[in-house]
């Protein structure tokens, strides 16, 4: 089945960048989400990419797609203590005439002050 | 307004119990679903339902029942808790079809069993 993978822990000090990657499987996924968790609240879009592109910036946010690699990455620059979260990367398939989402394991983002 | 909502917020109970978790949204998507999240974050599909169709994962113990009055509404019902169910589950919504799909999720259930 589908299968998203992402590391799990990342640390970074505020006022640097931060990346984080993820890798998916299946190759027919026409978009591919970032969501956020903050502690103790559910999940929300944080931004997303159409598969035809390989790049998209929104404010300090860029999302890198490599579809050949089947890789994909979230960069946040100038990283903020608010930033402190669990992001998932999640990728949309097509299952029995409808559209789902597999999500990764997420990755926590710890910003150091 | 609380675009998708739950309730209640925090559930204990005791092993071999029945009890329910509801969610409404007030978004007018046609599509709903629920989640598990265990103590390690990790997030699965539960189920997902629409008026034409239910789409259960396979893993899901038929104990877990999903129960639709009406589209604003997907309710989960569980029968003989037991303490691996302790989790948060979450309830989403989105509109099906194919533009962006964007899933709105509820704040979470937080269950324990003991």
């Amino acid at each position: 089945g589908e299968d998203v993978e992402q590391s799990l822990f990342l640390s970074v000090r505020e006022g640097d960048s931060s990346v984080i990657n993820c890798t998916y499987t299946d190759s027919s996924s026409t978009y591919l989400y970032w969501y956020k968790q903050e502690p103790g609240a559910g999940l929300q879009l944080l931004t997303y990419i159409f598969s035809n592109m390989d790049m998209k910036q929104d404010q300090r946010l860029t999302v890198l797609l490599n579809k050949k690699d089947k890789h994909l990455s979230l960069r946040i620059a100038d990283t903020q203590t608010g930033d402190s979260a669990i992001y998932f990367c999640a990728e949309r398939y097509s299952g029995a005439g409808s559209y789902q989402l597999t999500f990764g394991k997420g990755t926590k983002l710890s910003v150091i002050p | 307004d609380t675009a998708v909502s739950q309730t209640p917020k925090y559930l204990v109970t005791q092993m071999g119990n029945d009890k329910s978790i509801k969610c409404e949204q007030n978004l007018g998507h046609d599509t709903m679903y629920w989640y598990k999240q265990d103590s390690k974050k990790f997030l699965k599909i539960m189920f997902s339902y629409n008026n034409k169709e239910l789409i259960i994962n396979e893993t899901v113990p038929n104990r877990f029942s999903p129960k639709s009055p009406d589209k604003a509404h997907l309710n989960l019902h569980i029968n003989s808790l037991e303490l691996g169910d302790s989790a948060v589950y979450f309830c989403a919504s989105s509109q099906a079809g194919t533009g962006l799909n964007e899933q709105y999720f509820g704040p979470g259930t937080r269950l324990t069993v003991t």
